[in-house]
């Protein structure tokens, strides 16, 4: 079983439209919970750090951490075309290095 | 800072010639990871160093695979002779020792073609 499960299927969904992301892991280690944002042919980039359990809010995006059912969510709202990305999760364990352990990502299209 | 600095952009080549892809981190940051993706397999880390010294080279897929940090504003990575499976986009990031959370910076990536 992979560390960090995430489906990587696309999502294609027409601008204003709620989208929804998820993944699921093994460690029970992992403390820390990010959110990568990759645009083609760039790099991936931070969109969201959560510490724990519990939701973080930034504008649109809510990222949101439930360590009892090793389950995380990314939500953005009122998608719009710019928003179009891959979307990888990632997390991390204290002491762990700063080694983090990524999903494959979703490929998210917003149809304008 | 300019941020991860990688080159080059993009490298072709044929099977079997050696390939060596650079990397500058971001000054001041103690870990450079080496990651490669594809499609079928998503981000894989291949390698990681702390403080110029390979922590974890589990990821390396063999010995045509190595990696070197002479320095801390430099390393490379190396695949000896290249196969058309390694054809990827290979990525640098930088990270800084915090104890805590571990947002880590990438570069713009190589992309590999091997034909």
């Amino acid at each position: 079983q992979k560390e960090v499960e995430q489906d990587p299927g696309p999502l294609s969904v027409p601008e204003g439209a709620i989208v929804s992301l998820n993944c699921t892991y093994s460690n029970s280690a992992f403390q820390y919970f990010m959110w990568y944002r990759q645009y083609s042919r760039k790099g991936p980039e931070l969109l969201m750090y959560t510490y724990s359990s519990g939701n973080k809010e930034d504008g649109r995006f809510t990222a949101q951490v439930d360590k009892s059912s090793k389950y995380i969510s990314l939500f953005i709202r009122d998608s719009q075309p710019s928003d179009s990305a891959t979307y990888l999760c990632a997390m991390s364990a204290p002491l762990g290095n700063n080694r983090l352990a990524f999903g494959k990502g979703n490929q998210v299209v917003v149809i304008p | 800072d300019a941020g991860v600095i990688q080159s080059p952009r993009h490298e072709v080549t044929e099977m079997g010639q050696e390939v060596t892809l650079r990397c500058k981190p971001i000054s001041g940051h103690d870990y450079l990871f080496w990651y490669r993706q594809t499609m079928m397999r998503g981000l894989e880390l291949l390698i990681y160093f702390n403080n110029n010294v390979p922590i974890d080279d589990s990821g390396m897929p063999e010995d045509r695979f190595s990696a070197k940090m002479p320095n801390a504003s430099f390393s490379t990575l190396k695949i000896q002779p290249s196969e058309p499976r390694d054809s990827a986009v290979y990525f640098c990031a930088s990270s800084l020792e915090t104890g805590r959370d571990t947002e880590a910076f990438f570069g713009q990536g190589t992309r590999l073609t091997v034909v």
